[in-house]
């Protein structure tokens, strides 16, 4: 099946600084989306990106899928940026079945 | 936006009891998905479901595990015989189509076998 690694393991920003968290994916992929997950758990969709450049506020991510790789773009961090950010794949083909890379665990200190 | 809803948030049940995981998905989508988080670890794919059968499932999902549909706005876990290391978190999902669009979560459902 696919592989999905994501760097770094884990981060620590003062609040302001800007940020770039990594995936990268072994497969052509259909699905490509990142997750915030809050202290609570809950699994926050930020991101659907199988491909291009989206923009949503503070929060950027590019995909390049014919090198498979994904970047998480944070700027202007803020303490509630804190958290794991997870990026999942699902493979080309009749699939939607994601695979979780290990997760950046961000800490922005005020 | 809209939300896939699941209940309970908490949970916490004796070992070797049945325990069932409910969730409502968006209401215009038709694939549905179970995924886990044992603490600290990563999130796993269990399930998922279409048309009222399983389309496909994990390793993890042995016979201690069942998934249904029951009516037209449910879809529910089951697990039978619960064990220590089925506790985690577990998320419900959902999505329009079978590839290529956004799967949407639910805020999870923790559960702890004591």
């Amino acid at each position: 099946g696919i592989q999905v690694e994501q760097s770094p393991p884990d981060l620590i920003l003062q609040e302001g600084a800007n940020s770039t968290l990594r995936c990268n994916f072994s497969d052509s992929v259909n699905n490509l989306q990142w997750f915030h997950q809050n202290p609570w758990g809950q699994l926050i969709n930020l991101f659907y990106i199988p491909s291009g450049t989206k923009q949503n506020g503070r929060l950027s991510a590019t995909t390049v899928a014919t090198e498979r790789y994904s970047l998480l773009y944070i700027s202007s961090s803020q303490t509630t940026d804190s958290g794991v950010y997870f990026c999942a794949a699902a493979r080309r083909g009749a699939t939607n079945k994601l695979i979780f890379g290990t997760g950046t665990l961000l800490a922005v200190q005020p | 936006e809209p939300e896939v809803t699941q209940t309970p948030s908490h949970q916490v049940t004796q070992m070797g009891q049945e325990v069932i995981l409910r969730c409502v998905p968006i209401s215009n989508h038709l694939y549905f998905y179970w995924y886990r988080q044992i603490l600290g670890q990563k999130v796993e794919f269990l399930v998922s479901f279409y048309n009222n059968e399983i389309s496909e499932k994990s390793e993890i999902f042995d016979d201690q595990f069942s998934v249904e549909r029951p009516d037209g706005s449910n879809f529910t876990l089951k697990i039978r015989s619960t064990k220590l290391e089925d506790s985690a978190m577990y998320f419900c999902a959902s999505s329009v189509m079978v590839a290529g669009n956004t799967i949407y979560f639910g805020e999870g459902s923790w559960l702890t076998v004591v």
